[in-house]
């Protein structure tokens, strides 16, 4: 069925290192890929996004990969920082579509 | 202007009450959505909406569960005889347009409904 999930349900990470963030999804329909953040008591908010026509996209300190070969997708962070602490979710969906599925998430904990 | 709202915050009630939740979505979009979130899961669709199109109710879990929007405003989650399984964060969003590859969904902070 579809289904998007991740890879480790927790990631502890020293300040100032990179972080990786893994997800793999099973609709080989999907084409479009969202991560989201989520702080404690707040709802998810929109990190990056990538098309399946691309395999990297970068923003600010962020960096998405997706390999559509083994229908995986990594967040990359640069330079973590303590605010980057909180629950990182992976959506998908088709671009024609309003439905996202998400995965169950990775909680990030930055170490000072 | 604001962002997504969602009212109450917090919702204590007891097993078998009818619930009632708020989300005012940013002004402008004609696209809205509930999720669930059980505690240290992912979000769950429920319901969406896109502007007089009838709503997209497949991801209610029982006829327990209803909704209603507005025109292109507010819309209510209805819990009615609420269970403890329906302890859950209930999220809403918002977007300018329903599909498409950059409609970005806007989350509101969510409502944590306790059912005790």
């Amino acid at each position: 069925g579809e289904s998007v999930g991740l890879h480790l349900p927790t990631l502890s990470v020293q300040e100032g290192d990179n972080s990786i963030i893994n997800c793999a999804y099973s609709n080989s329909a999907s084409d479009y890929f969202i991560w989201y953040k989520q702080e404690s008591g707040k709802g998810p908010q929109f990190i990056i996004d990538i098309r399946s026509n691309m395999d990297k996209r970068q923003g600010q300190r962020v960096t998405v990969l997706l390999n559509k070969t083994v229908k995986h997708l990594s967040l990359q962070i640069a330079a973590t920082q303590p605010g980057d602490s909180a629950v990182y979710f992976c959506a998908e969906r088709r671009s024609n579509d309003y439905k996202l599925s998400f995965g169950a998430g990775t909680t990030v904990t930055v170490r000072a | 202007g604001a962002g997504v709202s969602q009212s109450p915050s917090n919702k204590v009630t007891e097993k078998g009450k009818d619930v009632e939740l708020r989300c005012d979505p940013i002004s402008g979009h004609t696209a809205l959505y509930w999720y669930r979130q059980r505690l240290g899961q992912g979000l769950e669709f429920l319901i969406y909406f896109q502007g007089n199109s009838a709503p997209d109710k497949s991801g209610l879990p029982s006829d327990r569960f209803s909704a209603e929007r507005t025109g292109e405003s507010v819309s209510t989650l209805t819990i009615q005889r609420t269970q403890q399984e329906d302890s859950a964060v209930y999220l809403c969003a918002s977007s300018f347009l329903g599909g498409g590859s950059s409609n970005e969904q806007f989350f509101g902070p969510g409502t944590r409904l306790t059912v005790l």
